[in-house]
């Protein structure tokens, strides 16, 4: 079955420490990941894809394939990372994405 | 610059009432959904279309159906209202060359 799985509902840093959240996925074949963002009050939206292999807002995510995994990390977070943040898998065979359950991220001043 | 409207912010319906929420698009994506975001469960999809008059039902499609008549236009309609669809819906269109979806700004629904 094809899940996506991100084990905590809040993650909570202070300002400058690092951060992970974690997102863990079951899919047969070669999966797309994406990690999407959602601000207070504003829109959902894409904030980065594993294929394109960017940084945004200093956050990254590797494709581990082994692990079915890919974290979101950033260095040192920021009061404005505070968001709730979703990981998404794209079903090739219908182009639907398939989210898990979302961490809210909050970063302590 | 993407925009996907939703027709309402805010709606309060009473149980039984037949609810329409409407969304529209204007980058000519053939692509739409209709999710509801709950706290703890994240986001299901409800229903989706590929293309004018096609549909296809998400993983949670019991108590609701859509309207796809015209490309820009998805309506997702709750044909009597109950409690526990009380949620936040998104809607959300789908640019196929990127797989990038775009969302709406939310419609928070509550069925009392």
């Amino acid at each position: 079955a094809q899940r996506v799985t991100q084990p905590e509902k809040l993650l909570s840093v202070f300002k400058g420490a690092p951060v992970e959240l974690k997102c863990n996925y079951s899919y047969s074949g070669s999966p797309e990941l994406f990690w999407y963002v959602q601000y207070s009050r504003q829109r959902l939206q894409l904030l980065l894809r594993h294929i394109s292999r960017e940084s945004i807002k200093g956050f990254t995510a590797d494709l581990n394939k082994g692990e079915t995994s890919f974290h979101l990390k950033k260095p040192f977070a920021q009061e404005e990372d505070s968001a709730m943040y979703y990981c998404a898998l794209r079903s090739s065979n219908t182009g639907k994405l398939i989210f898990g359950q979302g961490t809210t991220l909050q970063v302590k001043p | 610059d993407v925009k996907v409207t939703q027709s309402s912010r805010y709606l309060v319906k009473r149980t039984g009432e037949k609810v329409f929420l409407e969304c529209v698009q204007d980058m000519d994506h053939e692509n739409m959904f209709w999710y509801r975001q709950d706290p703890g469960l994240g986001l299901r999809l409800i229903y989706f279309s590929y293309d004018v008059k096609m549909k296809e039902k998400g993983d949670i499609p019991e108590g609701y159906s859509v309207s796809r008549e015209k490309k820009e236009r998805f309506s997702l309609i709750l044909e009597s209202a109950s409690t526990n669809q009380t949620s936040m819906y998104l809607c959300a269109t789908l640019d196929r060359n990127t797989y990038e979806q775009y969302f709406g700004p939310g419609t928070r629904l509550t069925v009392t």
